[in-house]
């Protein structure tokens, strides 16, 4: 069974200071990897797709298959990326639906 | 553009009352996907739809019913709600073209709290 695992319930750094949120999965096949947010008040939103290998509002996340990891990095936090942070992998293409990692709250202290 | 709409947003039922969540997405997805979240744990996946007329069950779909009578709409219905329901449950919708440019990309509702006495 596939399974997506954040180390880190809670994350504080202080702003300016460089990011990274963890992500570990298991799966035996070739997976889709993605990063969702979700700011205060606001609905879960994709920040970030594998395939994609884009930056996004600073964040950078690379798929790393020996380690079977794909963090989550930005090199200077700011006030505005306190937010929920989920990892969530998809098995295959087409209809499946998402399995999601427990999240990560990060917070960016002044 | 309203997106993925959900309805109601809040409920609160008692044990063994029955209730339907509405979702609803302006978007034209063919695809359409139940999730509930409960504290401290990530979403996961109850019922999902391909397409109008189709659903198939998801990671945890035991208490739970879905239908998709129009590609618009999707269902999420309790017959007999129980305490161990009581959660957000979200919403969400993607295309079906892979050649689609974020064809994977869900977009998600803003759930609705539901507690179950």
């Amino acid at each position: 069974a596939q399974r997506v695992t954040q180390p880190e319930k809670l994350l504080s750094v202080f702003k300016g200071a460089p990011v990274e949120l963890k992500c570990n999965y298991s799966y035996s096949g070739s997976p889709e990897l993605f990063w969702y947010v979700q700011y205060s008040r606001q609905r879960l939103q994709l920040l970030l797709r594998h395939i994609s290998r884009e930056s996004i509002k600073g964040f950078t996340a690379d798929l790393n298959k020996g380690e079977t990891s794909f963090h989550l990095k930005k090199p200077f936090a700011q006030e505005e990326d306190s937010a929920m942070y989920y990892c969530a992998l998809r098995s295959g293409g087409g209809a499946d639906g998402l399995t999601f990692g427990k999240g990560t709250h990060l917070i960016i202290q002044p | 553009n309203a997106g993925v709409t959900q309805t109601p947003k809040f409920r609160v039922l008692k044990t063994g009352q029955s209730m339907t969540l509405l979702c609803a997405q302006d978007m034209n997805h063919e695809y359409m996907y139940w999730y509930r979240q409960d504290p401290g744990m990530g979403l996961r996946l109850i019922h999902y739809s391909v397409g109008e007329g189709t659903t198939a069950k998801g990671e945890v779909p035991d208490g739970y019913n879905v239908s998709r009578l129009k590609k618009q709409n999707f269902l999420l219905g309790l017959e007999s709600a129980a305490p161990s329901q009581t959660s957000v449950y979200f919403c969400a919708s993607s295309y079906a073209s892979p050649g689609v440019e974020y064809s994977d990309t869900q977009y998600f509702g803003p759930g609705t709290r539901l507690t179950v006495l």
